[in-house]
């Protein structure tokens, strides 16, 4: 079955703007979760969707945002960007039977 | 979710076995043990996870001592493609916490030929 699908896989933003990343997971998985990587930090957890709805939520300030829509797809969203935005964001589904993650190959954000 | 502490680089020759430490002394007794891997800057992929037994697949053998408070992932014959980075993570399964998961550092494991 096909892995999870995120886009846009590069991107260049300048400071001040805003950037919407998308993330399409595993079918049947209704669980999908947001991680950002950086050298200097690691994987950085944002926050969890499930059913449309966000249940877990990460150390981070208010401009990164995200939802989940009916099928489950799940879109982030960082406004006013900064330097320090620019990351690997990795996108995971999760198989609830197991607690496996499966994630995304990420967006890579350059911000300028 | 409790903490793990994992040593920051390994060194493994090509065709031995890799062993890789993980402590997670505060785990709690619903709490399973999973093993990722990601190999430069890929989306992190899943090996292996276990709760006290030790557990085989056909990547890889997880050791989980009798206490819980320490495993080891063993890849049996490493190979060159094995290097990575290998994150040890605790978490929830078969709950609503599984989506949040805290990964440490992990270790960079390098195999040499």
């Amino acid at each position: 079955k096909a892995g999870v699908t995120q886009t846009p896989r590069y991107l260049i933003k300048t400071r001040g703007q805003q950037v919407t990343l998308s993330c399409s997971p595993i079918s049947g998985h209704r669980s999908v979760s947001w991680y950002q990587q950086t050298p200097g930090q690691g994987l950085q957890f944002l926050f969890e969707y499930f059913s449309e709805t966000q249940r877990n939520k990460g150390n981070f300030p208010g401009r990164f945002s995200g939802r989940q829509f009916s099928n489950s797809r799940s879109e982030m969203n960082v406004s006013t960007l900064e330097l320090g935005d620019s990351a690997l964001y990795l996108c995971a589904s999760t198989a609830l039977s197991t607690g496996e993650l499966f994630f995304g190959e990420g967006s890579r954000l350059t911000v300028l | 979710d409790a903490k793990t502490t994992q040593p920051p680089s390994m060194d493994c020759a090509e065709g031995r076995a890799a062993n890789l430490p993980c402590n997670h002394s505060t785990i709690s007794g619903n709490e399973y043990v999973y093993w990722y891997r990601q190999i430069h800057s890929q989306g992190p992929q899943y090996i292996i996870h276990g709760l006290k037994n030790n557990e085989t697949n056909e990547m890889a053998s997880l050791i989980i001592t009798e206490d819980r408070k320490s495993s080891t992932l063993i890849l049996p014959h490493a190979t060159l493609r094995d290097t990575a980075v290998y994150y040890c993570i605790v978490s929830w399964s078969y709950n609503t916490n599984a989506g949040k998961s805290t990964f440490g550092d992990g270790t960079t494991l390098t195999v040499k030929p």
